[in-house]
């Protein structure tokens, strides 16, 4: 059964700054892992998908890697802003389509 | 991408009583899957919603309870039934674009079961 942890929990840093977030993963026969963005009170936003045979996925400000052989996957923010404050998710997929296993999320504040 | 809109946004429901929420997609998809957000927590897999036939539930969760039907490509309903204060969550709807693994979701219904 996969198992997702993120790691930290909670962030907080001063805009500018450049942060990574990190997200592990227990079943390295992971098929894809997705990145979600999650405001208070709201659905989820896809950042990133990164498909197995693929080593990371760029957009913007964000780019995110996967090592399945080590079971991790990080999400790197470049130069924040407080905008970038909210919940983020990382999601594994196995073979079959649409069962994600989430993590718990890290809470991000970038403050100004 | 796929843009869903569900009805109702948030409730509040007495105990006992049930809801049903709808998850309306702007084209055709595959497959569409309902989530559910416990307080505090994150995101836990329901069910596939299959066109024209039963979903599919996962562990945890049967369909007495977690009533769906997927009467076409673009639209499913998933009713809550006989409800209790523990079914208070956040209920998503989600979608898969045809092929391309990635998963798409709804705004979210916010239910409060009083």
């Amino acid at each position: 059964k996969q198992e997702v942890t993120q790691i930290p929990a909670a962030l907080s840093v001063p805009e500018g700054e450049n942060l990574v977030l990190n997200c592990s993963f227990t079943d390295s026969a992971i098929y894809n892992l997705q990145w979600f963005r999650q405001d208070p009170g709201k659905g989820l936003t896809s950042l990133l998908l990164i498909q197995s045979s693929q080593r990371e996925q760029t957009s913007g400000r964000l780019n995110a890697s996967l090592d399945k052989s080590s079971g991790r996957s990080t999400l790197y923010i470049a130069a924040s802003q407080p905008g970038d404050s909210a919940t983020y998710l990382c999601a594994g997929g196995g073979t079959s389509y649409g069962k994600l296993t989430f993590g718990q999320g890290t809470i991000l504040t970038v403050h100004p | 991408s796929a843009v869903i809109s569900q009805k109702p946004s948030r409730d509040i429901c007495q105990r006992g009583t049930s809801l049903t929420i709808q998850c309306q997609v702007d084209s055709q998809v595959t497959m569409m899957f309902w989530y559910r957000q416990q307080p505090g927590q994150s995101l836990t897999l329901i069910a596939t919603a299959n066109q024209g036939s039963e979903a599919t539930y996962e562990s945890g969760f049967v369909i007495d309870k977690f009533p769906i039907s997927r009467p076409n490509l673009t639209f499913s309903t998933l009713t809550v039934s006989n409800m209790s204060p523990e079914d208070s969550s956040i209920y998503l709807c989600s979608v898969e674009v045809i092929g391309s693994g990635e998963l798409f979701f709804g705004e979210g219904s916010r239910l409060t079961v009083l």
